[in-house]
């Protein structure tokens, strides 16, 4: 059971936007930054959004992260089929002194 | 470009000990801190333990505390994890995750493709 919590699933048809929630404490989200991870079925998880809002190169601007207080989003505009995919949340813990991910979400394309 | 390849997973009975590695390349290894994440058949991302770049700390999951050590030799550009009186439930890939910082922050921005790790008798 992670400190941090996600639906553990969404779902949307191509073209829609969606979003994946975040949800934790002041020990985590709260006081630090959240970022987010896709993985596709087999290959490892690829850092989509760093520090709440920011994209590394690469990754197409459908995709933006946002944090309020305790909790934080991820959207996906216009959404593909190649979008289908787990997607985990993760931010620091200062209780723990350590990084914690959230359970994941699996989106399913429609 | 950045690469991360872990080697070492296999299977290893209960109460036994196996030791992971991470060699790295493409990146000033010493700059930046590294983790082990781990992700059990069908379930979610676990972090297990990471390691600032220059070795002074340390840190771990208190699932593995006591039982997992994290070390690196930047000389060699390789992570290593040693695991200890392994359990069933530490079946799992293990990632090896670079971070993009100097510290740890869970904040990983290449990771490697994973090695199994299957504790069974």
């Amino acid at each position: 059971q992670s400190v941090v919590t996600q639906p553990p699933s969404a779902s949307g048809t191509p073209g829609q936007r969606v979003t994946v929630s975040c949800s934790g404490s002041t020990s985590n989200i709260g006081s630090n930054s959240v970022h987010w991870y896709q993985q596709l079925p087999g290959p490892a998880p690829k850092l989509l959004i760093f520090s709440n809002n920011q994209r590394p190169s690469g990754v197409p601007d459908r995709f933006s992260g946002s944090k309020s207080g305790t909790s934080a989003s991820l959207v996906i505009s216009g959404l593909q089929f190649e979008d289908e995919a787990d997607y985990y949340c993760a931010t620091w813990d200062d209780s723990l002194s350590a990084p914690v991910f959230g359970g994941g979400t699996k989106l399913t394309v429609l | 470009e950045v690469q991360l390849v872990e080697s070492g997973g296999g299977l290893v009975q209960p109460g036994g000990s196996i030791r992971l590695s991470c060699a790295a390349s493409g990146f000033i290894f010493s700059d930046y801190a590294m983790s082990w994440v781990r992700q059990a058949p069908g379930r979610g991302l676990e972090w297990v333990s990471g390691i600032r770049g220059s070795g002074s700390s340390t840190y771990y999951a208190g699932s593995v505390k006591g039982r997992f050590t994290i070390s690196r030799d930047n000389s060699k550009d390789t992570v290593y994890l040693q695991m200890n009186s392994l359990r069933a439930e530490d079946t799992a890939t293990y990632y090896c995750a670079k971070d993009r910082h100097l510290g740890v922050t869970g904040e990983s921005d290449y990771w490697g493709q994973g090695t199994l790790v299957t504790v069974s008798s």
